[in-house]
């Protein structure tokens, strides 16, 4: 079956562009998780939602950041006037229910200049 | 003190012994505990998954959890050149957040 998808697999902004990032999950998992991973680093939270309900934001960064669900299936992650250290690879995982394992995309490389 | 450390490695094994990779967590209510594998310039990739103390077994691969040390380790048996990766330890915490380790490289040497 299709796993989790993402799009753009690559963007090249410059610095102050808005970028919108796009992961489509697994067919009925009900949580999806946004990560951002730097080089050399593990995947760091940034955000969750359960359906169409974020729970839990408290790993974004700043307020450039912001994540929607609205549907409850597709998610987008938004960055306003990016910056240079918003460069990294965002990653979205899906899941069955909250709390079970993670299955990720291939991830979107951003990179700001 | 950061929520799961690793050790960063490089760990390098020849073909065919067991590597072992080791995990600890700072958060005692932790429940859940993941073992990814990640391949350069590739996302992480679902290895297996423990939630009681002991050992739990599929194919070559083996995690051990000790909730009283905090430690999550995995094993890998009759490791293969294409086992070498980075390994990537997650821990659920008494949230529904993921916490994820540094990651530790392993590379197996034919």
């Amino acid at each position: 079956g299709a796993g989790v998808s993402q799009s753009p697999r690559y963007k090249v902004a410059k610095r102050g562009q808005d970028v919108a990032l796009r992961c489509d999950p697994i067919s009925g998992h009900v949580s999806l998780f946004w990560y951002q991973q730097a080089l050399g680093q593990g995947p760091e939270f940034l955000t969750y939602f359960q359906n169409e309900a974020q729970l839990d934001k408290s790993g974004l960064p700043s307020d450039r950041f912001f994540a929607e669900r609205p549907e409850g299936s597709v998610s987008t992650l938004k960055i306003q006037r990016t910056q240079q250290e918003d460069s990294a690879v965002y990653l979205c995982a899906s899941s069955p229910s909250l709390g079970s394992e993670q299955f990720f995309g291939p991830g979107t490389r951003l990179t700001v200049l | 003190q950061k929520e799961v450390e690793q050790n960063s490695g490089p760990l390098s094994v020849p073909e065919g012994a067991i590597a072992s990779l080791n995990c600890t967590y700072s958060d005692r209510g932790s429940q859940s505990f993941f073992w990814y594998r990640q391949y350069s310039g590739k996302s992480p990739e679902l290895i297996m998954f423990i939630y009681s103390n002991g050992d739990k077994e599929d194919g070559r691969f083996t995690a051990q959890l000790n909730k009283a040390s905090q430690y999550v380790s995995l094993l890998i048996r009759d490791s293969q050149p294409s086992d070498s990766a980075t390994y990537l330890c997650a821990v659920k915490g008494t949230g529904n957040q993921f916490y994820f380790g540094t990651g530790t490289s392993l590379t197996v040497i034919p």
